[in-house]
C-alpha cells in the first residue's frame, strides 16, 4: 500500500530561520508527490510538486521541496521562515493503484509555527 | 483563490438526517474529488468523478454517495449521517492525469449532532 509518513506533529522556528517540514513516502514504482498547505478554517493550497526530472522542486511564497528517492524523502524547505507561514502543512502521494484517476494519499499534517 | 467553492460553509445536522454538500470546479477542470477530514488528520479520499461517472472510492459506506453534472459541478450527499461524520468536507478539482495537482475549495464543515 501507498502511504505517506510526516513524523512531526509540530516544528518551532524562529522569524528568518530556514525551516525544513519532513515527509517520507513508500511507494510501489515512482512516486508523484505533492505539498500542500492549510491556513484555519480553510482548504488546501498547492505549494509544489515532484513528477520527475530535478531533485529540487521549486514552489510557491518562496517554498522548496527536495526529493531524495534512496532515503524515500521529499522534505519541504525555506530558506527564511516568515511568521506568516505558520500554519498546517501536508505532504501527499498519488495513490497509483486505488482505480481512480490517481487520487491522493496524505500524511497527517505537520504544524508549523513561526516566532517573532 | 483556487475557482473552486463549496457551499454551505458550515452546516449541523441531527444524527440520522440526509445532507447534500455542493461543490463548483476550477473552469476548464473535469475531475472532482471529494476527501473528508476529521479533527487533527489528513483528508482522506471519499471519492472521485470523471465524465459524470464514479471513477474511483475510499473506504467509505454506500451511504456516501455524489454526483457530477455536465459543467463539472459536483455533490456529496450522506444518508443516515452518524456523530463520527462530523468532519471538513472538501472538494478537489483537477485535470484528469497523474501529474497533476488538485486545487481545493475552501471546505464544508458538517457537525453532526
Amino acid at each position: 500500500a501507498q502511504s505517506v509518513a510526516q513524523p512531526e506533529d509540530q516544528v518551532n522556528v524562529a522569524e528568518g530561520n530556514p525551516l525544513t517540514v519532513k515527509c517520507t513516502y513508500s511507494v510501489s514504482g515512482n512516486p508523484y508527490l505533492f505539498w500542500y498547505v492549510q491556513y484555519p478554517n480553510r482548504g488546501l493550497q498547492f505549494l509544489l510538486k515532484y513528477i520527475t526530472g530535478d531533485n529540487l522542486v521549486k514552489g510557491s511564497y518562496g517554498f522548496e521541496a527536495e526529493f531524495n528517492k534512496s532515503q524515500t524523502s521529499f522534505h519541504l524547505k525555506k530558506p527564511s521562515a516568515l511568521v506568516s507561514d505558520s500554519a498546517l502543512y501536508f505532504c501527499a502521494v498519488r495513490d497509483m493503484w486505488g482505480g481512480s484517476q490517481g487520487n491522493l494519499i496524505f500524511g497527517k499534517g505537520t504544524k508549523l509555527s513561526v516566532k517573532p | 483563490e483556487t475557482g473552486v467553492t463549496q457551499s454551505p460553509t458550515h452546516l449541523i445536522k441531527t444524527r440520522g438526517q440526509q445532507v447534500t454538500l455542493r461543490c463548483s470546479s476550477q473552469s476548464g477542470h473535469n475531475t472532482v474529488s471529494w476527501y473528508q477530514q476529521a479533527l487533527g488528520q489528513g483528508p482522506q479520499f471519499i471519492f472521485q468523478y470523471y465524465r459524470e461517472e464514479e471513477n474511483g472510492r475510499g473506504n467509505f459506506p454506500p451511504r456516501f454517495s455524489g454526483l457530477q453534472f455536465p459543467n463539472y459541478s459536483s455533490e456529496l450527499n450522506v444518508n443516515a449521517l452518524e456523530l463520527d461524520d462530523s468532519a471538513l468536507y472538501l472538494c478537489a478539482s483537477s485535470q484528469v492525469g497523474v501529474n497533476t495537482e488538485a486545487f481545493f475549495g475552501q471546505g464544508t464543515r458538517l457537525t453532526v449532532v
